[in-house]
């Protein structure tokens, strides 16, 4: 049974286009995160998500937009994709109040490259 | 600001020599400090972490870390590795209050010779 799973695990798209990674946890943990990792493989974490409130936006260019729609589930929408967009995209998610000691499960990551 | 430094790109260590992966880190406040392993075309998977107390924490398949509060640095460390340990690890740290935020250092890629 996976824990954090995302949806597709590659994507191959045009620049311009619209695209949607879908993510999903069956942990019952109240956070989510969208974290991007680049091809020298830094990780940085993009939007986090609180029980369906965004919490973390971490300047991200709004062409990025993420979705709740329950605590279990947080999608990331891309507008007019651009050949920088290229990278792996991993959701994860945590039991994190504020102080939560728990560590982050990451799904499998979406790789996405723009052409 | 939280940060993690990871100093080392690549670690390479034969096998069944001990290894060490190092990281310091700056965050104010309490730590929370975390280990994780990425194998290729893979996610992230979480190896251990420290939270408080004993400042020697062990965790998955033989590993285990040091936190040192004067020195900053939660380095990773294996008795004996194994071929298979070869992977990218990263170190992340979390504040212990008011954020939810896990901070990852750079990676450093370890590769265990057979």
């Amino acid at each position: 049974d996976t824990a954090v799973s995302q949806t597709p695990k590659y994507l191959v798209t045009q620049m311009g286009n619209d695209k949607s990674i879908k993510c999903e946890q069956n942990l019952g943990h109240d956070t989510m995160y969208w974290y991007k990792q680049d091809s020298k493989k830094f990780l940085k974490i993009m939007f986090s998500y609180n029980n369906k409130e965004l919490i973390i936006n971490e300047t991200v260019p709004n062409r990025f937009s993420p979705k709740s729609p329950d605590k279990a589930h947080l999608n990331l929408h891309i507008n007019s994709l651009e050949l920088g967009d290229s990278a792996v995209y991993f959701c994860a998610s945590s039991q994190a109040p504020a102080g939560g000691t728990t560590e982050a499960f990451f799904g499998q990551g979406t790789r996405l490259t723009v052409v | 600001a939280q940060s993690v430094a990871q100093p080392e790109d690549q670690v390479n260590v034969a096998e069944g020599n001990p290894l060490t992966v190092k990281c310091t880190y700056s965050v104010s406040g309490n730590p929370y400090l975390f280990w994780y392993v990425q194998y290729p075309n893979r996610g992230l998977q979480f190896l251990l972490k420290y939270i408080t107390g004993d400042n020697l924490v062990k965790g998955s398949y033989g590993f285990e870390a040091e936190f040192n509060k004067s020195q900053t640095s939660f380095h990773l460390k294996k008795p004996s590795a194994l071929v298979s340990d070869s992977a990218l690890y990263f170190c992340a740290v979390r504040r212990a209050s008011g954020t939810y935020k896990y901070i990852f250092g750079t990676g450093t890629r370890l590769k265990v010779l057979a």
